[in-house]
């Protein structure tokens, strides 16, 4: 099975500032690397998609990167709406999925 | 709008059984794999059951394996989970989502005595 390690688990930004989260694959997972966001009591929302595709509808301050093992989402400025809990999802070989970052503000 | 609602969920004992049942809207449901996707309080997301757009493929995570059943009826868009013999590490906020890009807002199913 394809282990996902994300971090960090917890993060306090500014707003404006730019936040990277990252995940890390236990093997090679291609670019087959989705980000969601999570809202308190809403369901997950896909930011990206195959590691650096923006979902149609989302900012553009959002963006993804990466390929094989490490990737990385990036807010490139930080707002106040986009306080939530972001997680990652291997599709390369069934799912599995980071342990999740919960954003604050600072 | 794609809309996925969960449904079904509750308090049960263990031993029990319970059926969840996710209602689709916005996009044509008989042409899309459909997920099932659980958290448990405090922890990480587990992927447990995929269903193919015809019914002809069923996966199963191996935590479930045996005791939940996926299943769709195209004709009513409307993809159903049957969980037998829960356990207490079943209870668990449960997910249903399209081929990984919409999910529902969940449903939350606990097993204690």
């Amino acid at each position: 099975d394809i282990q996902m390690t994300q971090s960090p688990s917890f993060l306090s930004a500014s707003v404006g500032d730019r936040v990277t989260i990252n995940c890390k694959a236990s093997q090679n997972i291609n670019r087959y690397l989705n980000w969601y966001q999570q809202k308190l009591g809403e369901a997950p929302k896909l930011l990206i998609y195959n590691a650096n595709s923006l979902q149609t509808g989302i900012p553009s301050r959002f963006s993804g990167s990466g390929s094989g093992t490490d990737f990385t989402l990036t807010i490139s400025s930080l707002q106040p709406e986009d306080v939530a809990t972001y997680f990652c999802l291997q599709h390369n070989s069934w799912w599995t999925f980071g342990g999740g970052t919960k954003l604050e503000l600072k | 709008e794609v809309q996925l609602v969960e449904s079904g969920g509750g308090l049960v004992k263990p031993g029990s059984s319970l059926k969840l049942s996710c209602v689709a809207s916005g996009f044509t449901f008989s042409s899309y794999g459909m997920h099932w996707i659980r958290q448990a309080p405090k922890k990480g997301l587990e992927w447990i059951a995929l269903i193919y757009y015809d019914s002809s493929n069923k996966y199963y995570a191996d935590s479930v394996k045996g005791r939940f059943t996926i299943s769709r009826d195209n004709s009513k868009n409307t993809l159903y989970l049957e969980m037998n013999s829960l356990r207490s590490e079943d209870t668990a906020m449960y997910y249903c989502a399209k081929s990984g890009d919409y999910w529902g807002q969940g449903v939350m199913v606990t097993v204690s005595s």
